[in-house]
């Protein structure tokens, strides 16, 4: 089955930028989408469609796709950013959605 | 406001069966389709099943095809899960979302998750 690979953890301190990557072989032909998830509550759709911004999200959140990677950015990483964060997409048939294992990020 | 409100999560003995339910309000639910996440105890997002807005056509993951069944009522702005035959790897916080297609599906809005646990 298609898989999505994030690295488990990131941290960086308060001011820096925070750089999460998702792997896939589908990745070139399929959107990725990004959730923000803190401790007891559910996920808030960060990023959709690759480096689009749901209304809501600041703008320190931007993602970005290059071959079979994906990217989340966080600049100037604030203390209320530390939460998982999950990659999504999809099979290159568009039809099985997978998520990525997710990356805890720590801000020092 | 936007919202999704799930209920129906418990506990129930391995084999037993359960149904779970989300009410929508803020947005048309009938235009949308509609799916379940569900969340392992320290484990990562699990795609479960989508549903069309007519509820005309329905998909699952694999491992819950022929014990969970997808539902909906728009006429309540509900949405249903029934889920038999349940196993302790169903154990999850189960999700309710609104799904959105652009090549490939996603999840714009969630509820707040409801917590199901099998065990004896």
């Amino acid at each position: 089955s298609y898989e999505l690979t994030q690295p488990p953890s990131v941290s960086v301190s308060p001011g820096q930028t925070a750089r999460i990557t998702c792997s896939g072989d589908a990745l070139p032909k399929q959107y990725a989408y990004w959730y923000q998830q803190k401790p007891g509550q559910a996920p808030v759709l960060v990023i959709y469609k690759d480096s689009e911004r749901p209304s809501g999200i600041p703008e320190r959140f931007s993602g970005s796709s290059s071959g079979t990677t994906v990217t989340l950015t966080i600049s100037g990483v604030q203390a209320e950013d530390e939460a998982d964060y999950y990659c999504q997409s999809a099979d290159s048939s568009g039809t099985d959605v997978v998520f990525g294992g997710g990356t805890k990020l720590t801000v020092l | 406001e936007v919202q999704l409100v799930e209920s129906g999560g418990g506990l129930v003995q391995p084999g037993g069966s359960l149904r779970l339910s989300c009410a929508a309000s803020g947005f048309t639910f009938s235009s949308y389709w509609m799916s379940w996440v569900r969340q392992a105890p320290g484990k990562g997002l699990e795609w479960v099943a989508n549903i069309k807005q007519d509820g005309s056509e329905k998909y699952y993951v694999d491992s819950v095809k022929g014990r969970f069944t997808i539902s909906r009522d728009n006429a309540k702005n509900s949405l249903y899960l029934q889920m038999n035959s349940l196993r302790a790897e169903d154990t999850a916080v189960y999700y309710c979302a609104r799904a959105r297609y652009s090549s490939s599906w996603y999840f714009d809005i969630w509820g707040q998750g409801t917590m199901v646990t099998v065990s004896s």
